[in-house]
């Protein structure tokens, strides 16, 4: 069984700074996918980022990029430029490589990471 | 842009009654999921659907079922409720069953009391 982890309840960070998000995961499979997903007040859940795990080069997009260390299994998500409205609580997923191809179409979430952007 | 439409977005039970979620796929997309969020906990999977075929199924309660219809729109009907089932119900859609990007609706809180 796979297992996500996320050891930050809470962050907090000043506005224009950088932030590090943590996760881990735990998983015998070969191939398959990690998520960064952002659920602020609205309770809304956005896709922030996404990566195949058979990519080396680390995904980016915009103000987050992600360190992707297959072999520890860790997938950190680095907020540049904090902005007030990255207030949110984010979650770390996994999905499984389908076997003969494609997702499993089923997200496993971290128990998320609370972070507050400060003015 | 159209998003992932889910009916009703708050409802009040009384245990052992039966509720009925919606979801209203983006159009064109082919895959539904749903996932139960309880007070303070991540997301859970409980159940997807591809072309009306049921795709996966996570740790849905067997008093739980869901369908998927021609129009691609899906139901989740929950019975026998208990105080427990109160959780926010995420449904979510993809087009094609190997897309990855999956686009979540607002949810449907539903509290049982």
């Amino acid at each position: 069984a796979q297992t996500v982890t996320q050891s930050q309840p809470e962050m907090s960070v000043q506005e224009a700074e950088t932030v590090t998000l943590s996760c881990t995961y735990d998983t015998s499979e070969n191939n398959y996918y990690l998520f960064w997903y952002k659920q602020p007040p609205s309770r809304q859940m956005i896709l922030v980022i996404r990566q195949e795990a058979y990519k080396q080069q680390n995904a980016t997009e915009n103000r987050f990029s992600v360190n992707f260390q297959k072999a520890a299994k860790s997938f950190s998500l680095k907020i540049s430029d904090s902005q007030l409205g990255d207030t949110a609580m984010y979650f770390c997923a996994f999905m499984k490589h389908r076997e003969y191809g494609g997702a499993t179409n089923k997200l496993i979430f971290g128990t998320g990471t609370l972070l507050a952007v400060q003015p | 842009a159209a998003g992932v439409i889910q009916s009703p977005r708050h409802l009040i039970k009384e245990k052992r009654e039966t509720a009925t979620l919606k979801c209203y796929p983006i159009p064109r997309h082919d895959t539904v999921y749903w996932y139960q969020q309880g007070p303070g906990q991540d997301p859970q999977f409980l159940i997807s659907f591809y072309e009306k075929m049921q795709s996966d199924k996570g740790s849905i309660p067997d008093r739980f079922s869901a369908q998927q219809f021609s129009d691609y729109h899906s139901e989740l009907n929950m019975s026998s409720l208990e105080l427990g089932d109160s959780a926010l119900y995420f449904c979510a859609s993809s087009r094609g069953q190997t897309n990855t990007e999956a686009f979540f609706g607002q949810g449907t809180r539903l509290t049982v009391v």
